[in-house]
Parts: C-alpha cells; structure tokens; sequence
C-alpha cells in the first residue's frame, strides 16, 4: 500500500462550525505532514508530526488543531474558520523521523475545504 | 531560508515537443531537489529527484538536470504526451522541510 488517504475530498463549513480532517498510511512512514494550498500556488507547511510527536509548527494560527493519535493517522481539527481559510488541505508522509532527512513526501488527494 | 524560483509560469507546447522548466535556489547547502506533478483534483506525487552529488538522472521521458555552482536545476520532458498536462512543482530541500518553486502550468496540445 503506497497511498496515503484523506477524508473527506470536500468539506463546506460555516465560521460557526467545528469539523476535522482525517488523514492515513499504511507505508510504515513515521513523519507526517498537513500542507495548505491555495488555488495556482505551492504548497505551504503547516504542521510536522515526528514520531508521533508536534515537531515543527508553522506559525499556523490556533483554531487549527492537530492530532497525531498513532503512527497510521493524522487529524486536523478546524474550529472558527474564516473564508480566508477555504483551500485544499494535503496531508504527506515521508519514510524517516526526522525532518531534517526526509527526502520522498507521498502526498494525499487532499480536502478542498470551503468556509462560508 | 531557502528561496526557489521556477520559470516560466506557464508553458504550453504541441504533442510530441519537448518541455523543459527551470528553477533557481539561494541556500548552497541545498543538497535534495525532487520534482512534483500535480493533476487537477489531486495532490502533488513525485516524478523524479536528484540528490547534489549527481549532475544528470533520466527515468524514461523525463530527465533532470543539476548545476550546483550556478544553483539552478531542471527538468526536461521529450516527447510531450497530453497526459503530461499538469502544474509542476520544483523544491530544494537543506537541513528543514523542501522549499517549493511556484509551479509551471505545461499545457500539452494534441
């Protein structure tokens, strides 16, 4: 299994509402990472899981929440969204714990959010 | 921090041309540059990487090229196919998370 699975594909959501994203490997990857992509641009790092554990956060600001309940998944908890925040969330995994060594991100199909 | 520019924006080419995309990198101890395709609706997947003691990779249509003292790579596609359509990403990894370029829309046409 070289696929990492993102639920849901779409997601539309009020200011008010509280919503997560889901995110899977089965490759044995211990890194795992949530991206956000705004339409025609790269995308831009948000969190960084290490072996379970929070090791790099981007400045990302606190109504978005990450959860890294074992080595197989990923959550991100959106609570309070602005319009602002409407884009395809990519959640990624790289074989190494590390950051620093990572090399091949396999990459998820994402979720396009829309916040109303 | 790293910084990648890629160039151009867009390119578009006939069925059959070949296709090449530029990038550019400012941290000297950038020492990974891999290559990402991302069709439309799906997340960016990896089509080829070089490493910075390698000058040259080919992988069938698709080749890379490295420059480390002008600090600029590239990637070569022959025989366009319209399968090829898509926005590629270059980015230059150091000692943190790779930097991305800002992409390259290839528009192949039949």
């Amino acid at each position: 299994d070289t696929e990492v699975t993102q639920t849901p594909k779409h997601l539309v959501m009020g200011m008010t509402n509280k919503k997560s994203l889901k995110c899977e490997q089965h490759m044995g990857h211990r890194a795992m990472y949530w991206y956000k992509q705004k339409a025609k641009k790269p995308p831009e790092l948000m969190f960084v899981y290490s072996y379970e554990k929070l090791s790099i956060n981007e400045s990302v600001p606190s109504r978005f929440s990450p959860e890294c309940p074992n080595s197989s998944l990923l959550n991100l908890h959106l609570h309070a969204l602005q319009p602002e925040d409407s884009a395809l969330y990519l959640c990624a995994s790289s074989q190494a714990g590390s950051p620093a060594t990572n090399e091949k991100l396999f990459f998820g199909s994402g979720t396009q959010l829309s916040v109303l | 921090g790293e910084n990648v520019e890629q160039h151009p924006s867009t390119l578009s080419v006939q069925e059959g041309d070949s296709a090449v995309i530029k990038c550019t990198y400012s941290d000297s101890a950038s020492n990974y540059f891999p290559w990402y395709k991302q069709e439309l609706g799906k997340g960016p997947q990896l089509i080829i990487d070089i490493r910075s003691n390698v000058g040259e990779k080919k992988d069938q249509r698709i080749a890379v090229t490295l420059n480390k003292t002008a600090k600029h790579f590239s990637l070569h596609i022959t025989e366009t196919q319209p399968e090829d359509s898509a926005v590629y990403f270059c980015a230059a990894r150091g000692s943190y998370i790779p930097t991305f370029g800002r992409g390259t829309s290839l528009i192949v046409h039949p």
